[in-house]
């Protein structure tokens, strides 16, 4: 799993509630990602991160937001979550050396109520 | 936009058999991937072909690319039920080769 965890593996909340994702990378791999995977939908870009403190938006990052303050935590915000956020959540490192070959994590299962 | 979308949606075939499926996609790319992904988990990266390849081979796995119908196939040869999962085609987007785009995936299941 080249060393990613993801915190919690399951949550359930209520609609309107901040919510937070941790990854956990071992590595100390520059190049970090946050997809949700959604059925008919394929795994989708929320925010990805280039180093400490900097990231950038991907497909669908409305209603999100990340932090990166080390090089081995990529955080995950949902300032208030809603429904249509319930999705699995999935992380990935890149060793970025000549071709972004991704290794993901485990996920985080996330019900909003 | 999703740039890669698979066909056939889902698969199923006998042990023993090839699984033939395919990828395509709508811009210039770098490189083209394929991962496969078992139930409850996360990706795993299973083969990786560049631009200016046509074909390349890992064990049982065949992937062939051509970019000008832009399009890829990944075959598996004489299946098993291990093989049983979800694939997905993933390339790299137009505004550079950090993200990826990836597919809505093809799930094949082998019956023992």
């Amino acid at each position: 799993d080249a060393g990613i965890t993801q915190s919690p593996r399951h949550k359930v909340t209520e609609t309107g509630t901040p919510v937070t994702l941790r990854c956990h990378q071992t590595e100390n791999h520059r190049y970090m990602y946050w997809y949700r995977q959604d059925p008919g939908h394929g795994l989708r870009l929320i925010h990805y991160s280039y180093g400490v403190k900097d990231t950038d938006k991907g497909e669908v990052s409305d209603g999100y937001s990340v932090s990166r303050s080390k090089t081995e935590d990529f955080l995950l915000t949902l300032e208030s979550a809603t429904s249509s956020q319930t999705s699995v959540y999935f992380c990935a490192i890149s060793r970025q050396r000549e071709y972004n070959e991704q290794f993901f994590g485990p996920g985080t299962r996330l019900t909003v109520l | 936009s999703q740039q890669g979308e698979e066909d056939p949606q889902a698969l199923s075939i006998q042990e023993g058999e090839n699984a033939t499926m395919n990828c395509s996609y709508k811009t210039s790319i770098n490189n083209l991937q394929w991962y496969r992904q078992n139930s409850g988990r996360g990706l795993v990266h299973l083969i990786l072909i560049r631009s200016n390849e046509r074909e390349k081979h890992s064990g049982r796995l065949r992937v062939t690319l051509d970019t000008s119908k832009k399009s890829s196939s990944l075959l598996i040869t004489a299946s098993r039920a291990a093989d049983t999962a979800s694939y997905f085609c993933a390339t790299d987007s137009n505004t550079g080769f950090q993200k990826l785009v990836f597919g809505t995936g093809t799930r094949l299941l082998v019956s023992p």
